[in-house]
């Protein structure tokens, strides 16, 4: 099945630093999703970007389907944007794998 | 919308009982998620449901374990007999097939003793 590998596996910075994430994968995807589990547990999804580029304030992602990875971006980073980010893509239907995570540690 | 309701958020009970894990997805999504999360093994994708009918059950770790979905705005997770191995946080989501990303319920906690 398809392979999932996000870096760094953790990541601690100083509040108001920005910071990129990758996530690569080994098959083409027609499903791509990132996700942010806060500290409490709760998963967030961030974006559904299969292909392309897409922002919502401090975050981007960008998606390069035909070089099989993907970008989050996180700007001026904030104490709240601590926890852990994920990565999942699928290949077919429905059927989304996750990547094990980047943990990040945003100290103030 | 109140979102992805799953319950109980906390379980604990014995080895050799019964559980059921309950989730009502969003209003108006046909697809629902089925995820257990430990940190050994990550997130797993156990079943997943399109318009209450099970489509992939592939990660169901064993026959101890099964998933049902009577109508679009409910299903349960059962396993019986639960043994200590099956201790994780189990996910629940639902997503519409007009805008594919996932909104994840709060998780129910499962220990088994």
């Amino acid at each position: 099945g398809i392979q999932v590998e996000q870096s760094p596996p953790d990541l601690i910075l100083q509040e108001g630093a920005n910071s990129t994430l990758r996530c690569n994968f080994s098959d083409s995807v027609n499903n791509l999703q990132w996700f942010h589990q806060n500290p409490w547990g709760q998963l967030i999804n961030l974006f559904y970007i299969p292909s392309g580029t897409k922002q919502n304030g401090r975050l981007s992602a960008t998606t390069v389907a035909t070089e099989r990875y993907s970008l989050l971006y996180i700007s001026s980073s904030q104490t709240t944007d601590s926890g852990v980010y994920f990565c999942a893509v699928g290949s077919g239907g429905f059927k989304t794998i996750f990547g094990a995570g980047t943990r990040l540690f945003v100290k103030a | 919308d109140a979102g992805v309701i799953q319950s109980p958020r906390h379980e604990v009970t014995e080895m050799g009982q019964e559980v059921t894990l309950r989730c009502k997805p969003i209003s108006g999504h046909d697809y629902l998620f089925w995820y257990r999360q430990t940190m050994m093994r990550g997130l797993e994708l156990l079943i997943y449901f399109n318009n209450n009918v099970p489509i992939d059950d592939s990660g169901m770790p064993e026959d101890r374990f099964s998933a049902k979905m009577p109508n679009a705005s409910f299903s349960t997770l059962k396993i019986q007999p639960s043994e200590p191995r099956d201790s994780a946080v189990y996910f629940c989501a639902s997503a519409g097939s007009s805008n594919y990303g996932y909104t994840f319920g709060s998780g129910t906690r499962l220990t088994v003793v």
